[in-house]
């Protein structure tokens, strides 16, 4: 069964660092992998989305890609309270019943104000 | 927001009844898919609709059941509940793409198994 793994957390940051969230996936077929924010009795939003082998930058937000390590990150630089959230890992996959994206159970953020 | 609305927001069931969920897919999308999640867990994948057929499974079991509508509304039937069905259900829409498939979530239905 493909997986996608992270580690639940939680994470805890001061305001102004840089919070890095990890996430690792075993199908060595996948082409894209997505980042989704889901808020506490909110629902998943996507913020971040990479395809290619290195670094995509948006804001404050970088995704990184290693495809040989099946490695996936996200860096949040300047953390601010307002990120503190669930950070769920997303890869669509190919698998026994058809096409579907699974998730990461999520690392959970926490930036100190 | 993202434009997928789902219904009911909160549901109470007691075990062994039938729930019917509901979701209307974002302007522009044909492809709705659902998940169900518990609480600290991420969501796991139910199934998917694409052009009112079935486009891919997860591992749930044949009492939870879909549709699609031509205007690419969605519903979820799940018989037969059992207290571990207790979670929220999210309806997502897209655009079919099996590369590049980004999500758009609806805000969720909360159900409650007693």
């Amino acid at each position: 069964q493909k997986e996608v793994e992270q580690n639940s957390g939680p994470l805890s940051v001061p305001e102004g660092a840089i919070a890095s969230l990890n996430c690792t996936y075993s199908d060595r077929g996948s082409q894209s992998f997505f980042w989704y924010r889901q808020y506490s009795g909110k629902s998943p939003e996507l913020i971040m989305s990479i395809y290619s082998n290195g670094d995509k930058e948006d804001g404050r937000f970088t995704a990184q890609l290693n495809k040989a390590s099946q490695y996936v990150s996200l860096l949040i630089r300047d953390s601010q309270p307002s990120d503190s959230a669930t950070y769920l890992c997303a890869v669509p996959v190919l698998d026994t019943g058809g096409f579907k994206t699974i998730f990461g159970a999520g690392t959970r953020l926490f930036v100190k104000a | 927001e993202t434009g997928v609305t789902q219904s009911p927001t909160h549901l109470i069931k007691t075990r062994g009844q039938q729930v019917t969920l509901r979701c209307s897919s974002q302007s522009g999308h044909n492809t709705v898919s659902w998940y169900q999640q518990a609480l600290g867990q991420g969501p796991q994948f139910i199934f998917q609709y694409y052009r009112e057929e079935e486009n891919g499974r997860g591992n749930f079991p044949p009492r939870f059941s879909g549709l699609q509508f031509p205007n690419y509304s969605s519903e979820l039937n799940v018989n037969a509940l059992e207290l571990d069905d207790s979670a929220l259900y999210l309806c997502a829409s897209s655009s079919l793409d099996r590369v590049k498939e980004k999500l758009f979530f609806g805000s969720g239905t909360q159900l409650s198994v007693l």
